[in-house]
């Protein structure tokens, strides 16, 4: 059972656009929420957090939205480069000291 | 600062071999991670580690695999023996505290089951 769900195995984006990953969840424990990034033939690097007592959270380019509601965030890149190209995961916890779900990842292609 | 380093980055074995891999986390990260990463798939926490003590292991597959960290350091994952579906990138990541915002994964090991 799919707890962390990425609809769209990938996404390709033009340089300078937006970027928007989805990410859907199953579980309503879940109360803190992260994205990474990774490189092929590297290990994922942590990329920016929401808590559910939050509906935004910005960091530069990256911008992640949550409605909790609906069970859904999602990820916002703005203005994509060509080195936001790798795989993103959504991840999901019950709190942020608890132990972390991974959805299957979206792989991201900007092209310039 | 040095990452997580982990050996070997890949290896290949036959089905029904055994296999061990190493980690050696951040200096002074006391909460030490094994994630099993199936193609395709996001990763699977296998095993937790707070100091040498563990955390959590209710998904790694103790049948075959078996995870240790003397001394609250370096840390091994093996399996024994292997099956083709243990074919993956076994991640290593290491933390100060259990916070998953601080992760930090190494490169990991890609391993091939024949």
């Amino acid at each position: 059972d799919q707890q962390v769900k990425q609809n769209s195995p990938s996404l390709s984006v033009q340089e300078g656009r937006i970027s928007i990953l989805n990410c859907d969840y199953t579980n309503s424990m879940f109360d803190y929420f992260l994205w990474y990034k990774k490189y092929p033939a590297e290990g994922p690097t942590f990329l920016i957090s929401i808590s559910s007592i939050k509906d935004k959270n910005e960091d530069g380019r990256f911008t992640v939205f949550l409605n909790k509601s609906a069970k859904h965030l999602s990820l916002h890149i703005v203005p994509s480069q060509p080195g936001d190209s790798a795989v993103y995961f959504c991840a999901a916890s019950e709190t942020s000291y608890d132990k972390v779900i991974f959805g299957p990842g979206t792989s991201l292609s900007v092209i310039p | 600062e040095a990452g997580v380093a982990q050996s070997p980055r890949y290896k290949i074995i036959e089905k029904r071999q055994s296999v061990a891999f190493w980690c050696n986390p951040i200096s002074g990260h006391a909460t030490l991670y094994w994630y099993q990463q199936i193609l395709g798939q996001g990763p699977k926490l296998l095993i937790q580690f707070q100091n040498n003590g563990v955390v959590d292991d209710s998904q790694l597959p103790k049948d075959r695999f078996s995870a240790e960290r003397l001394k609250g350091v370096d840390s091994t994952l093996k399996i024994q023996p292997a099956k083709l579906e243990d074919s993956a990138v076994y991640l290593c990541a290491s933390s100060l505290g259990q916070g998953a915002n601080g992760y930090t994964f190494g490169s990991g090991t890609r391993l091939t089951v024949v």
